[in-house]
């Protein structure tokens, strides 16, 4: 069964830092990953997919990549800002094309 | 991309009562599930909805708590019954155009139980 799990599970930083943020897998046959945004009480809207044959994917300041073989995806946040402050999941498609998520990380940007 | 309108954004609600979410996406789509979010966990997976025949449960979720019906390929409902505390989450509504391709979510719905 499909484990994701996601690192940090909370960050605080200050306006204008470039961020990390780790999502790893134990099941590498995946057929996708993907990154999402989640704000309070709300939907996840999608930021970025990563096809398996994929190693990234970019989409302004967002940078996505994916190592298959060591089951582990990073998302990287370039010049952070106050808006970006929401949580982070990732999930990880494999044979039933079902998502599976991690818990998400949840980030916080201050002026 | 699909575009998915989920209702209602929110509610509260009685205990002993039922509520029925609707998701409704403006296109075809072939493949539609419905998540959990309980309070500060992840999305767990209830069921797929199989547009014209029975949903597929997870394990831990059962038809008589949680019936939903898919009578096309562009909406679906997803009814909470005998509601308890318990119950109190964020109800998603996920969607894919085929396998392996991008999953859409709609607003979601707040669930609060009292």
């Amino acid at each position: 069964k499909q484990e994701v799990t996601q690192i940090p599970a909370a960050l605080s930083v200050p306006e204008g830092e470039n961020l990390v943020l780790n999502c790893s897998f134990t099941d590498s046959a995946i057929y996708n990953l993907q990154w999402f945004r989640q704000d309070p009480g709300k939907g996840l809207t999608s930021l970025l997919l990563i096809q398996s044959s994929q190693r990234e994917q970019t989409s302004g300041r967002l940078n996505a990549s994916l190592d298959k073989s060591s089951g582990r995806s990073t998302l990287y946040i370039a010049a952070s800002q106050p808006g970006d402050s929401a949580t982070y999941l990732c999930a990880a498609s494999g044979g039933s094309y079902i998502p599976t998520f991690g818990r998400g990380t949840s980030l916080i940007v201050h002026p | 991309s699909a575009v998915i309108s989920q209702k209602p954004s929110r509610d509260i609600c009685q205990r002993g009562t039922s509520l029925t979410i609707q998701c409704q996406v403006d296109s075809q789509v072939t493949m539609m599930f419905w998540y959990r979010q309980q309070p500060g966990q992840s999305l767990t997976l209830i069921a797929t909805a199989n547009q014209g025949s029975e949903a597929t449960y997870e394990s831990g979720f059962v038809i008589d708590k949680f019936p939903i019906s898919r009578p096309n390929l562009t909406f679906s409902t997803l009814t909470v019954s005998n509601m308890s505390p318990e119950d109190s989450s964020i109800y998603l509504c996920n969607v894919q155009q085929g396998a392996s391709t991008e999953a859409f979510f709609g607003q979601g719905t707040r669930l609060t139980v009292v």
